[in-house]
């Protein structure tokens, strides 16, 4: 399995700032996820991070916002821009790995926005 | 979007109890998958059943699997507090772009 880290592991942020988050996989993987799961709630993808190109959003997330980059086939990078109060979750990155169905998960991201 | 739901939403046990939960979605899948999550952090893949088993095993986790009733069952033996957790179902969903379909997630609580 792969292993995957994230950084930062939690933040306290300021309304309108910005956070960029790191996913950094130590295999080269296939596909790579965002996903927001708020307290309590469950998973919410976000999008899917193309190498090279720009990143597959679902409904109700636009790149204004969520701009993400994934520059190879190991690294991507989330950025939560402009943020508010709603935006306080668990920010994790996933990817399915060559040849395989299941996804595996980052630690997360705990953000909390004041 | 999130097509299954679990059910109960929340459980709680006594150690060496068993544990049922039970997940239903609305399309045609290609596989079902139960994950694991602990107190926030990332999800643990447990176990994958494909759309053509019927009954899968491994260790104390014991996952059926009905596509007629669009639904699956994950059971957990002999429970124990270490597997206080979130349970989360997911589909790989036929024709699709391989995006997991997640449920809406099962608390489960053993206590000592």
């Amino acid at each position: 399995s792969a292993v995957i880290s994230q950084k930062p592991s939690r933040d306290i942020c300021q309304r309108g700032t910005s956070l960029t988050i790191q996913c950094q996989v130590d295999s080269q993987v296939t596909m790579m996820f965002w996903y927001r799961q708020q307290p309590g709630q469950s998973l919410t993808l976000i999008a899917t991070a193309n190498q090279g190109s720009e990143a597959t959003y679902e409904s109700g997330f636009v790149i204004d916002k969520f701009p993400i980059s994934r520059p190879n086939l190991t690294f991507s990078t989330l950025t939560v821009s402009n943020m508010s109060p709603e935006d306080s979750s668990i920010y994790l990155c996933s990817l399915i790995g060559l040849g395989q169905e299941t996804q595996y998960f980052g630690p997360g991201t705990r953000l909390l926005v004041l | 979007s999130q097509q299954g739901e679990e059910d109960p939403q929340a459980l709680s046990i006594q150690e060496g109890e068993n544990a049922t939960m039970n997940c239903s979605y609305k399309t045609s899948i290609n596989n079902l998958q139960w994950y694991r999550q602990n107190s926030g952090r990332g999800l643990v893949h447990l176990i994958l059943i494909r759309s053509n088993e019927r009954e899968k095993h491994s260790g104390r986790l014991r996952v059926t699997l009905d596509t007629s009733k669009k639904s699956s069952s994950l059971l957990i033996t002999a429970s124990r507090a270490a597997d206080t957790a979130s349970y989360f179902c997911a589909t790989f969903n036929a024709g699709n772009n391989r995006k997991l379909i997640w449920g809406l997630g099962t608390s489960l609580a053993v206590n000592p």
